[in-house]
């Protein structure tokens, strides 16, 4: 089953605006993971943020965590057509050990 | 870095065949490995657990005399869609699980039943 719910399920944006999704979670975390899927193509590990973690970058990428709402958010900054593409949150009750669960996913398309 | 190379990427077969898809971890063991299905423009679903040199573990609703899984070693973990349908078309991926460093995943199989 999934983990939970993401939102929005679909977003189009102008290239060079920002991006936000959200995540929300059922059970408790060590780490929630965001990953990317180009259409049709296998899955590109973006970031981890640990439970006791509240905000992480990388790049142009930002990730919170509010564990007492059990939500996260991706922001994209600065996108760029080349990030369109679905974008899915992901836990696990053992990381490393037990089976990712996946969000549902928001759709995000960028256009130049 | 790990990787799971997975084959075939891409498969068209005949409605009523067989299709096996391999998922092979190229420079470490992998103790486990999951598999997914994941339908077009919906999320990755969990279909079964495999663990190597035990029987599968498979989520409910999904048919296990369907999709047979194998883990006979530690490097390799198979699929196979019998009997394939028009509705066993969708995207298959496996991932390795890897103890604290995470997953590993392989780059995935679109399986087409005509």
């Amino acid at each position: 089953s999934q983990q939970g719910e993401e939102d929005p399920q679909a977003l189009s944006i102008q290239e060079g605006e920002n991006a936000t999704m959200n995540c929300s979670y059922k059970t408790s975390i060590n780490n929630l993971q965001w990953y990317r899927q180009n259409s049709g193509r296998g899955l590109v590990h973006l970031i981890l943020i640990r439970s006791n973690e509240r905000e992480k970058h990388s790049g142009r990428l930002r990730v919170t965590l509010d564990t007492s709402k059990k939500s996260s958010s991706l922001l994209i900054t600065a996108s760029r057509a080349a990030d369109t593409a679905s974008y899915f949150c992901a836990t696990a009750d053992n990381p490393g050990n037990t089976p990712l669960v996946f969000g549902k996913g928001t759709r995000l398309s960028v256009i130049a | 870095g790990a990787v799971v190379s997975q084959h075939p990427s891409r498969v068209i077969c005949k409605s009523g065949t067989s299709v096996k898809i391999e998922c092979r971890s190229l420079d470490f063991q992998a103790t486990t490995m999951f598999w997914y299905r994941q339908f077009p423009k919906q999320s990755l679903m969990l279909m079964a657990t495999s663990n190597e040199g035990s029987k599968a573990t498979y989520e409910q609703g999904v048919e296990k005399d369907k999709f047979l899984i194998n883990h006979a070693s530690l490097t390799l973990s198979t699929l196979t869609v019998t009997s394939a349908h028009p509705e066993d078309s969708s995207f298959y991926i496996c991932s390795a699980a890897r103890g604290s460093t995470g997953y590993t995943f392989g780059s995935g199989t679109r399986l087409t039943v005509v």
